[in-house]
């Protein structure tokens, strides 16, 4: 398997723009997450899925940000309008989860959104 | 509520062993995780041990589970220069759900 697939790498926007953001996750898996990464707060989890169906929203930061997952095999992180301090890396991971799995996620490369 | 406390940075010189020192909230805590996170890419399970474990021993790496303090620590020995990266610990939130709560991560800085 190609492992967790997120893009673009990087998105470069200005204030104001609708960004949005893709993961693929491993083909199988049940559980799929969004984290956002910044030097001052670290690794946050904004929301998850489980069978494509939102479990834990409560830390996606404002009604600017908004996730689906139309099908088991796609996701979207959405944000309208984007703002400055959404700068950060956005990662996607995936996991499987049944008897004996350890709940291992697995992590996409991450998208570097730099809003200007 | 949960937490996940880690110091920010550790620096070694090669050759030497590297203590990374993490300690959790969450006492029902089954799966603890080590994740390592190189420059420009995702984080990658490193290791990880089950609750019911003192001790987990991977090739260099030797992970340490004290219950009681509910302190968790990875030991990686003969530390080399590809070993510089961040180190995140994580424990699984709760029973029921599979999300993970990580550290802010330490970064791990091995000179030659």
């Amino acid at each position: 398997d190609a492992g967790v697939i997120q893009s673009p790498r990087h998105e470069v926007t200005e204030m104001g723009q609708e960004v949005t953001l893709r993961c693929k996750p491993i083909s199988g898996h049940d559980y799929l997450f969004w984290y956002r990464q910044t030097m001052m707060r670290g690794l946050e989890l904004l929301i998850y899925f489980n069978n494509n169906v939102p479990i834990d929203d409560s830390g996606m930061p404002e009604d600017r940000f908004s996730a689906k997952m139309p099908n088991a095999s796609f996701s979207t992180l959405k944000i309208q309008p984007s703002e400055p301090r959404d700068s950060a890396v956005y990662f996607c991971a995936s996991s499987l989860t049944w008897a004996g799995t350890k709940n291992i996620q697995y992590f996409g490369a991450g998208t570097r959104l730099s809003v200007l | 509520g949960e937490d996940v406390e880690q110091s920010l940075f550790l620096s070694v010189r090669e050759g030497d062993s590297s203590v990374i020192n993490c300690t959790y909230t969450d006492s029902s805590s089954t799966y603890l995780y080590w994740y390592k996170q190189e420059p420009g890419a995702g984080l990658q399970l490193l290791t990880y041990i089950f609750s019911n474990m003192d001790m987990k021993q991977d090739q260099r790496l030797t992970v340490l589970l004290n219950k009681k303090d509910k302190h968790l620590s990875l030991r990686i020995a003969d530390t080399q220069t590809g070993d510089s990266a961040i180190y995140f610990c994580a424990e699984r939130a709760n029973q029921a759900g599979t999300a993970l709560i990580f550290g802010k991560g330490t970064t791990l800085s091995v000179s030659s």
